[in-house]
This record gives structure tokens, sequence and C-alpha cells, in this order.
């Protein structure tokens, strides 16, 4: 199985800064078939269920505000945000679609300084 | 805009078998693969498996012979059953549709999207 391993466990950041998030994965999420990146972010705000917000690592999901960006190939990936709001307070999670088993990240929780 | 809703026992007792329903609405659950994720109490997602509507399914190795899955395409829900259950599965556990990306002869490569609203389950005598 894939084992992906966020950075840090958890986050605290001021309104309207910059939050930074990582994930690395034991082998690489690329295909060199069509050149992607089989791996999404997740958003989980308190209560509620995962949401995708990012998939091949840095393609946004419409509707998703573009203060989120994701970066990153092969085993290294980052999820950023670049102007903290409250609403974004949430535990983050990646995801590996590359291979069987689906795998996560132990997420990261995000929250207001 | 399709919504899925879990529903099922809250309290399933050590040994015994849990079984949970998915309901989709808003959609069509023919032509999509379906899948359930789990999540322990303050611990991170584990996929469990996904089905077809043709009733292919996959599961996660690490749970051995344990789940079953189902899909009902005339009452457009689909089913978890997982035998067996110990404390160590006490989880709240979502369905989801495979959403973005794509499917080979023996598996898929989608993102989840979108979640149920997730169901507590929880494993006491």
């Amino acid at each position: 199985d894939i084992v992906m391993t966020q950075s840090p466990d958890s986050l605290a950041v001021s309104l309207g800064e910059r939050a930074t998030i990582t994930c690395k994965s034991n082998q690489s999420l690329l295909l060199p078939s069509d050149n992607r990146n089989y791996l999404a972010w997740y958003q989980q705000r308190p209560g509620q269920p995962p949401k995708v917000l990012i998939y091949w690592a840095s393609t946004r999901k419409p509707g998703v505000p573009d203060r989120f960006s994701g970066t990153g190939s092969g085993t290294d990936f980052t999820l950023s945000i670049s102007s903290l709001q409250a609403e974004d307070v949430a535990v983050y999670s990646c995801h590996q679609y590359y291979s069987n088993p689906f795998t996560f990240g132990q997420g990261t929780k995000l929250e207001i300084k | 805009q399709v919504q899925l809703q879990e529903s099922g026992p809250g309290l399933v007792k050590p040994s015994e078998a849990l079984s949970l329903n998915c309901t989709v609405s808003g959609g069509s659950i023919t032509n999509y693969y379906w899948t359930w994720v789990r999540q322990p109490p303050g611990k991170g997602l584990e996929w469990i498996g996904y089905i077809h509507s043709s009733g292919s399914a996959k599961y996660n190795p690490s749970l051995g012979s344990r789940v079953t899955m189902s899909v009902d395409t005339s009452e457009n829900h689909f089913s978890l059953k997982f035998n067996s259950v110990t404390p160590a599965d006490t989880a709240v556990y979502f369905c989801a549709r495979l959403g973005e990306g794509h499917c080979g002869p023996t598996s898929c490569h989608k993102v989840l999207d979108p979640w149920g609203q997730g169901t507590l389950v929880t494993v006491s005598s």
C-alpha cells in the first residue's frame, strides 16, 4: 500500500496569512503514460464530510476559491492557502488514487492563530 | 446535484454484522462507481471499497473477507455489509461517488466526489 504522510499534524495561522501543508508519498504518484499526478486534497470542516478541493495535484475543482492551490509532483506535494479566511478552519487530507487500495494522509488540522 | 445519504443502526454488538445503506438522490446510480470510506474517532480516513452499478466491486485487502458491497439500481441505493465487527470498527462511515479520473479493466483511479454526511457506528456490547 502507498503510505501518505502529511506535515504538520496541526497548524495555527493568522487571518490573512498564508498556510502551507505538505504531503509525501512513499512511491511516485506520477503516471508516465499521461503525465498526471494522482493526488487530491480534501477539506473537512467540523461536523461535515470531506469535500474535494484539488485533484491531479494542482487542478482546482470548479467553485473552489483561488486562494487554494496545489503544487508538487512525484512524491512531494503541497497545499497552500494564500490568505486564510475564518471559513478555512478545517482538517485537510491528501489522497492518492494512483493505486488500489486508495490511501489518505493522516490529516492536518488548521486553526486560526 | 447528486446527494448521498447514509442510513443504518448507530450501535452494533461485537461479533455481529454491520449493514449500511447509501441512498442516492438527484441523479441515477447507473453507470457510476460508488464507494465507502470510514473514519475512526479522531483518526484519518480509511478506504473500504467501491462498487459499480453493474455489481462489480473491489475491496481494501486490509479488511479481508469481512466486507461485501451490493447495489440496487431499482431503489437507487447501494449497501455495505461488514461481518464480525469489533470495537475497532467504531467509526463514522461515509459513502461517496467516484468522480474525476478514470477506470481501467481491473481498477479505478478517481477522486471521491461528492460525499454523504456520514453516519456514526459504534460497536459495543
